[in-house]
């Protein structure tokens, strides 16, 4: 059953913890995509990796660190830099850049 | 810088009637344009993908239209049900920029 999977679902943080976000595909695809998505706003994005061992900034990677060590995955890691972490956060992958992104379920992070 | 809009924010119709939902975008260089589905809480789910050499695509109920000169695509829906109801988001990609810009959404709800 190929896809992409995040876990985990929901995710509670205190203040001032670091907390890492899972993404895996088992589609085959060269690059990985994450998003943040806030009520009212469109999906804004904060790191891609287009093959492994590299990757981009996107537009709001302040607060956020990822790596790509595996073509298989890309974690997302919300440092206690960003101020504003809780969002609906989603993973997405793409054969390759600028083709057709496929999404994953999405994780809820939440900060106590 | 390209900017997505989606003009209504909410939409609400009747079972059965066909409707259109607007996509504006402000840069015509496109490389694609991507409509995609989302119910509350989920990820997104691709629905159609425009080439910027095609002006339209379909899926079942669903045609997408691509105006690239007039900066516009439309998705219709035809026959509408209570299943359509969700948000729904289009994204375009410009050449030599991988990522996708997002409008804000229109929250169509099909009334039984």
């Amino acid at each position: 059953d190929g896809g992409i999977t995040q876990s985990p679902k929901y995710l509670f943080r205190k203040e001032g913890q670091n907390v890492t976000l899972s993404c895996e595909q088992n589609l085959n695809h060269d690059a990985m995509y994450w998003y943040r998505q806030d009520p009212g706003q469109g999906l804004r994005l904060i790191y891609y990796s287009q093959i492994v061992n590299d990757f981009q900034k996107g537009d709001i990677a302040e607060g956020y660190s990822v790596s790509r060590e595996k073509k298989e995955s890309f974690p997302l890691t919300v440092t206690s830099a960003q101020k504003n972490p809780t969002a609906f956060y989603l993973c997405a992958s793409s054969p390759a850049a600028g083709n057709e992104q496929f999404f994953g379920p999405g994780t809820r992070l939440t900060v106590l | 810088k390209q900017e997505v809009t989606q003009i209504p924010a909410a939409l609400s119709v009747p079972e059965g009637e066909n409707l259109v939902l607007n996509c504006s975008f402000t840069d015509s260089a496109i490389y694609n344009l991507q409509w995609f589905r989302q119910d509350p809480g989920k990820g997104l789910t691709s629905l159609l993908l425009i080439q910027s050499s095609q002006r339209e695509q379909t899926s079942g109920r669903l045609n997408a239209s691509l105006d690239k000169s007039s900066g516009r695509s439309t998705l219709y829906i035809a026959a509408s049900q209570p299943g359509d109801s969700a948000t729904y988001l289009c994204a375009v990609s410009n050449f030599g920029n991988e990522k996708l810009t997002f409008g804000t959404g229109t929250r169509l709800t099909i009334i039984p």
